[in-house]
């Protein structure tokens, strides 16, 4: 299948070790903020999401801090193993709520 | 159960060849996304339905571009005349409920649509 994301950022990791993504967003009315993961040949993926009145979430081994003051969102992926492999999007929708707006994306690249 | 499938996976085209592109959402979602992504970006907000309304159509690059939802399900992605800037990912995303930024309504993709235009 095609590639995703050929001259993105890169970040690589050992397997087992944390990994985290950063994302500054430029909406200062977005209320809503996603992170999506893509593999080549797929669609983004859903991983998390938060609403501005949040600093933090946390799923399976995904959490999600929020900076509003920064306007500044990251990503933090425990025991980062080879299948997180992909590229990563932050995503933000304004109060209208559904035209979602993609950043540059960032390419996971785990070691094994 | 299955997800959004899209069809055809891959397209090329001649320069000023028209092109429709086919999504067919989860089974009952009430909205329904268009999206462009070029080689190494993000994907672009093109149009947005919910049911067989449009209600969003501002990120249509042209009205060479086209879109529909004519019964609320399956829609269509009709390019006209196509350019060699056309040439990118068309993907197509639908939410269960009406778009409301809230926890839980996500959007899920197909595998997207790869149009190349020679």
């Amino acid at each position: 299948g095609e590639s995703v994301g050929l001259h993105l950022p890169t970040l690589s990791v050992q397997e087992g070790d944390n990994s985290i993504i950063n994302c500054a967003y430029s909406n200062s009315a977005s209320d809503y903020f996603i992170w999506y993961k893509q593999e080549s040949g797929k669609g983004p993926q859903f991983i998390i999401d938060i609403r501005s009145n949040m600093d933090k979430r946390q799923g399976q081994r995904v959490t999600v801090l929020l900076n509003k003051t920064v306007k500044h969102l990251s990503l933090q992926i425990a025991a980062t193993q080879p299948g997180d492999s992909a590229v990563y999007f932050c995503a933000e929708r304004d109060t209208g709520g559904f035209k979602t707006i993609f950043g540059a994306g960032t390419r996971l690249f785990v070691k094994a | 159960g299955a997800g959004v499938s899209q069809s055809p996976r891959y397209k090329v085209a001649k320069r000023g060849q028209d092109v429709a592109l086919r999504c067919d959402p989860i089974s009952g979602h009430v909205s329904l996304f268009w999206y462009q992504q070029a080689l190494g970006q993000g994907p672009e907000f093109l149009t947005y339905f919910q049911n067989e309304a449009q209600l969003d159509k501002s990120g249509l690059p042209s009205d060479r571009f086209f879109a529909e939802r004519p019964e609320g399900s399956v829609s269509t992605l009709k390019i006209q005349r196509t350019q060699q800037e056309d040439s990118a990912v068309y993907l197509c995303a639908s939410s269960l409920v009406g778009a409301v930024a809230g926890i839980g309504n996500e959007q899920f993709f197909g595998p997207g649509t790869r149009l190349t235009v020679l």
